[in-house]
């Protein structure tokens, strides 16, 4: 069974753009979770998406948000981008039932210049 | 946001050593897991607890889920060099299907 998989793998971009990110969960998975990853923060929750919807949030600002398609494959997307938003980001998929057992892609790694 | 609070931050160790590394909280969970990352790539599930007092073993690494469900620690014995890595605990509670995360510890194992 193919894991989870995430692209791009690296991205540099400039202060105001936007981007996009995308992850493809393991099959038969529903949930999908973002992550930021910093050095010293560890891993930060985006949001969750399970059937089409957002499930949970994190507290990060408007600026982050996402989707997820009928396929289960999710979308990422950071506008107006800003220095402090350098990270890895990373997306795990899960069943999506009470077990939240969570499965991890290789992350993009984003730099904003 | 919330966070678990997860010791040693760091350990140097010899191969062979055994290591011993422990996530609290404030909260009560009804589910541990215990994850490790290379550099470069996503945390790998090493164990999942979900019972209080249950104790789980995947070859050389064992885990437990504390009595008071505000605890785990996670063991490795005999340590080899590819134990390097960064170990994350994170937690989960009824009543929020939000993964609380610990700030890891980074264990370097010297050959």
């Amino acid at each position: 069974k193919a894991g989870v998989t995430q692209t791009p793998r690296y991205l540099i971009k400039t202060r105001g753009q936007q981007v996009t990110l995308s992850c493809s969960p393991i099959s038969g998975h529903r949930s999908v979770s973002w992550y930021q990853q910093t050095p010293g923060q560890g891993l930060q929750f985006l949001f969750e998406y399970f059937s089409e919807t957002q499930r949970n949030k994190g507290n990060f600002p408007g600026r982050f948000s996402g989707r997820q398609f009928s396929n289960s494959r999710s979308e990422m997307n950071v506008s107006t981008l800003e220095l402090g938003d350098s990270a890895l980001y990373l997306c795990a998929s899960s069943l999506g039932n009470s077990y939240n057992e969570q499965f991890f892609g290789p992350g993009t790694r984003l730099t904003v210049l | 946001g919330q966070q678990l609070n997860q010791s040693p931050q760091s350990m140097f160790i010899q191969e062979g050593e055994d290591v011993s590394m422990n996530c609290t909280s404030s909260s009560i969970f009804n589910t541990w897991l215990w994850y490790k990352q290379d550099p470069g790539e996503g945390p790998v599930l090493l164990i999942a607890l979900y019972k209080a007092g249950e104790l789980t073993s995947n070859g050389r690494l064992t885990a437990q889920f504390g009595i008071t469900r505000k605890d785990s620690f996670l063991n490795i014995s005999a340590s080899i060099p590819s134990d390097v890595g960064i170990y994350f605990c994170a937690g989960q509670d009824g009543n929020n299907r939000k993964l609380i995360w610990g700030l890891g510890t980074s264990l370097a194992v010297n050959p």
